[in-house]
């Protein structure tokens, strides 16, 4: 019941098309549903962030989709652009508190 | 305003040995909170630091263990370590123990 399943495991797109990085979770406790980007050598970095009481945020290129009845929630990055290649990471909690992770998604954003 | 700091960057320790690794929380935060990242895979809670006390901890055998100091810095420290150790320790700071958590850059062990 604690998990977060994250897909695909990688991704490849061409530059200026959508990404799109799914995750699923099974605990309904969660409230607080995170995305991380991370590059090589470096720790994780808040992307964008959504709470259950909404079902899709933007911020700049970057949407959060949500949808509770199915569980999940997905990240989309408009415009990618090869400087977005990098490993993201959704997560949830409960309250902020521990944070659980997906496996991982790396993205390679071709020119 | 400084961000999450982490040190030292790079360990590199043999089976059995004993780790202290050292985060300083961003400025105001008084939360932080220790991951372990294997390669390849998402970073797993080890412990979170709230005003000094523990305030939760995830799956990880008692021979991990930390402190938080007055000034909410903390430690991590690592007793008998083994191969699986090897990984990217990462710390978090929060404003509070509800609040978004911003990463340091980790420290990297190695256990030979």
């Amino acid at each position: 019941q604690q998990q977060v399943k994250q897909s695909p495991q990688s991704l490849i797109v061409q530059k200026g098309g959508i990404s799109i990085i799914n995750c699923a979770y099974e605990n309904t406790a969660f409230d607080y549903f995170p995305w991380y980007q991370q590059f090589p050598g470096k720790g994780p970095a808040l992307l964008i962030a959504i709470r259950p009481d909404v079902s899709e945020k933007k911020e700049g290129r970057f949407t959060i989709s949500f949808n509770k009845s199915a569980k999940q929630f997905s990240l989309h990055i408009m415009d990618s652009q090869p400087g977005d290649s990098a490993t993201y990471f959704c997560a949830a909690s409960r309250n902020t508190g521990k944070l659980i992770f997906g496996q991982g998604t790396t993205l390679q954003v071709k020119p | 305003e400084t961000g999450v700091t982490q040190s030292p960057t790079h360990l590199i320790k043999t089976r059995g040995q004993q780790v202290t690794l050292r985060c300083s929380s961003q400025s105001g935060h008084n939360t932080v909170s220790w991951y372990q990242q294997a390669l390849g895979q998402g970073p797993q809670f080890i412990f979170q630091y709230y005003r000094e006390e523990e305030n939760g901890r995830g799956n990880f055998p008692p021979r991990f263990s930390g402190l938080q100091f007055p000034n909410y810095s903390s430690e991590l420290n690592v007793n008998a370590l083994e191969l699986d150790d090897s990984a990217l320790y990462l710390c978090a700071s929060s404003l509070d123990y509800y609040n978004e958590q911003f990463f340091g850059p980790g420290t990297r062990l190695t256990v030979l």
